[in-house]
């Protein structure tokens, strides 16, 4: 198995809402990353789970919430919500957390809060 | 700081035209080098690598080389097709502490015409 998975593929929620987006890989990769991307822009990196543990955070504002229950998954969960946070939600997973190795993508979660 | 500087889009190309997409990047010592395509709607796909000097990194007719004199690493292919419109990324990651960061291009925007 040699991709990255997300779910849903496409959400719509309310600013008051809270709902999660899940990422898989069974790669044995042990870092993963989440990404935002708006329209006709580059990704930007958000989180970086290494080994299970958060290793870098983007200054990600509070109502982005992510977890990493084991080496497999990777959770972000999304509460009170604006609507310029709109955007496709891109998961990665690489080896190892360490510089030099190239990182997988998913399909992405195109979010669009109302 | 890392940077990568790509050409501006959209390139616009007759089937059976050469590509080229220029990239280049600053990096303190010697990161690996990605190209990544995204097609419409879709996540970003990991097109070829090069992780040292001189390194040719190919794929689908897809070729770069990691130039250190001039830190480059042009895309080109010799003949497009209409299916190679897509969204292109040069992207860095250095083999430095702190984590597996990639940095990103603006993207070039590739539109192949019959």
């Amino acid at each position: 198995d040699t991709e990255v998975t997300q779910t849903p593929k496409h959400l719509v929620m309310g600013m008051t809402n809270k709902k999660s987006l899940k990422c898989e890989q069974h790669m044995g990769h042990r870092a993963m990353y989440w990404y935002k991307q708006k329209a006709k822009k580059p990704p930007e990196l958000m989180f970086v789970y290494s080994y299970e543990k958060l290793s870098i955070n983007e200054s990600v504002p509070s109502r982005f919430s992510p977890e990493c229950p084991n080496s497999s998954l990777l959770n972000l969960h999304l509460h009170a919500l604006q609507p310029e946070d709109s955007a496709l939600y891109l998961c990665a997973s690489s080896l190892g957390g360490e510089g030099g190795d190239e990182q997988f993508f998913g399909p992405g979660t195109r979010l669009t809060v109302l | 700081g890392n940077s990568v500087t790509q050409m501006e889009g959209p390139v616009t190309l007759s089937e059976e035209a050469f590509l080229t997409i220029n990239c280049t990047y600053t990096a303190t010592g010697y990161p690996s080098l990605f190209w990544y395509v995204q097609y419409p709607g879709e996540g970003l796909q990991l097109l070829l690598k090069a992780t040292k000097a001189d390194d040719k990194g190919s794929n689908k007719g897809f070729e770069a080389t990691y130039r250190k004199e001039t830190t480059s690493f042009h895309l080109e292919k010799g003949s497009v097709q209409v299916s190679d419109s897509a969204v292109y990324f040069c992207a860095l990651s250095p083999f430095t502490g702190g984590g597996n960061k990639l940095t990103f291009g603006t993207g070039t925007q590739l539109k192949v015409e019959l």
